[in-house]
């Protein structure tokens, strides 16, 4: 069956634009999570949604990032008046249920904020 | 605060031999821990995971073991194949649940024909 997938897989930016990352999750999954993978670091948790719940909007750098998700299909990130720190490998993951299920990523969106 | 740790943080290795990967967490109270790998340019694979009640897990030629109390885990695999090579994750969850994976800073594993 179709995995987690995300678009754009690659977004190059200027500073101070605003962009929009989207995630489709496994169907049946009512779990998503977003994670950021700097350049030589290790993945930050960003977000999580799960069915009707509040997120756990936690993880999330600034009040320049937020996401949001539609019942229990699409998310999309944003990000606001860009900056340079937030190029990254952004992806999503999505679960079956609670968040103690296995989590199967999407393969990413490289942003690059010049 | 949880961390977790990887070491070493990059192995090369000739083919066909068998190699240990090394997963060290702070806080020893999870719900469970998962290995993924990482290819370059791509998403993280799922290779194994282990809840906090188990000891270990296989999975062809991939083992993973679990000691929680002394906040550890091992991914042994065996018979290297140059496909192999990858990035190897580890990331742990909470015993909060709270769906947020800690992960390791990873092993980059090349595997020499």
């Amino acid at each position: 069956g179709a995995g987690v997938s995300q678009s754009p897989s690659n977004k190059v930016t200027e500073k101070g634009k605003d962009v929009e990352l989207r995630c489709d999750p496994i169907s049946g999954h009512t779990a998503l999570y977003w994670y950021r993978q700097r350049l030589g670091q290790g993945l930050e948790f960003l977000i999580y949604f799960q069915g009707n719940s509040a997120p756990d909007k936690s993880g999330l750098p600034s009040d320049r990032f937020s996401a949001e998700r539609t019942g229990e299909s699409v998310s999309t990130l944003t990000i606001q008046r860009t900056q340079q720190e937030d190029s990254a490998v952004y992806l999503c993951a999505s679960s079956l249920g609670s968040g103690g299920n296995e989590q199967f990523f999407g393969p990413g969106t490289r942003l690059t904020v010049l | 605060k949880q961390e977790v740790t990887q070491i070493p943080a990059a192995l090369s290795v000739p083919e066909g031999e068998n190699l240990v990967l090394n997963c060290s967490f702070t806080d020893s109270a999870i719900y469970n821990l998962q290995w993924f790998r990482q290819d370059p340019g791509k998403g993280l694979t799922s290779l194994l995971l282990i809840q906090s009640s188990q000891r270990e897990q296989t999975s062809g030629r991939l083992n993973a073991s679990l000691d929680k109390s002394s906040g550890r885990s091992t991914l042994y695999i065996a018979a290297s194949q140059p496909g192999d090579s990858a990035t190897y994750l580890c990331a742990v969850l909470g015993s909060s649940n709270t769906g947020k994976l800690i992960f390791g800073q990873g092993t980059t594993l090349q595997v020499k024909p």
